[in-house]
């Protein structure tokens, strides 16, 4: 089964400020594995994907991801946060097998602030 | 480019009304979707289909009923709206996915329906 826990409901930083936001998952199999932005009243933009070609992934905005199969972590970071990254950003588990496939397990979600 | 479309964008029921959500996409995509995004639960899968003609149980399908007889369009359908239904629905459509990890396509999301059921 696949689950996917966001181990902050809200991340607080200052503009300039490195940001990292974390996540679990859990899976059966390997997984594909993604970070989605939603800003306020606006539907998910996809931030980047992993798929198993590389553990680092570079995603859009700056924001990169490292995945660590011996720590089952997905995590996001940015090097110095903008104004424009105040969102809730959501960790996703693809689950690609069965009749299920392309089906996505939601994390619940982080609230980013971020200060002047 | 429109993407993925939703309409209406806000809309009041009262209870034991029904209505209709319209998801309408123009990327050629064989897979769509219906969440729904509720606070603090992330998104929950509500219905989905892998094609024209074919729809499929998600998560939370109680309540809900949907038809995909276009492929650009995906509809999902209350019968009898209840308070429980209030929330933010998402449809998102995708290209197939395959079993290779490589095949995994990410899903493209409308801007969502509110929805408040009185």
């Amino acid at each position: 089964a696949q689950s996917v826990t966001q181990l902050d409901s809200h991340v607080s930083v200052s503009e300039g400020t490195p940001v990292l936001l974390r996540c679990n998952y859990s899976s059966s199999y390997s997984p594909s594995l993604f970070w989605y932005v939603q800003h306020p009243n606006k539907g998910l933009q996809l931030l980047l994907k992993y798929t198993s070609a590389a553990t680092l992934v570079k995603g859009i905005n700056g924001f990169e991801a490292e995945f660590k199969k011996s720590e089952t972590s997905f995590h996001l970071t940015k090097p110095s946060a903008h104004m424009s990254d105040a969102a809730e950003y959501f960790c996703v588990v693809s689950d690609r097998r069965g009749s299920t496939l392309g089906r996505l397990y939601f994390g619940r979600g982080t609230q980013l602030t971020v200060w002047p | 480019n429109a993407g993925v479309t939703q309409t209406p964008k806000f809309r009041v029921l009262k209870t034991g009304q029904s209505m209709t959500l319209l998801c309408a996409q123009d990327m050629n995509h064989e897979y769509m979707y219906w969440y729904r995004q509720d606070p603090g639960m992330g998104l929950r899968l509500i219905h989905y289909s892998v094609g024209e003609g074919t729809t499929a149980k998600g998560e939370v399908p109680d309540g809900y009923n949907v038809s995909r007889l276009k492929k650009q369009n995906f509809l999902l359908g209350l019968e009898s709206a209840a308070p429980s239904q209030t929330s933010v629905y998402f449809c998102a459509s995708s290209h197939r996915t395959g079993r290779r990890e490589s095949d995994n396509q990410p899903q493209h999301f409308g801007d969502g329906t509110r929805l408040s059921i009185l």
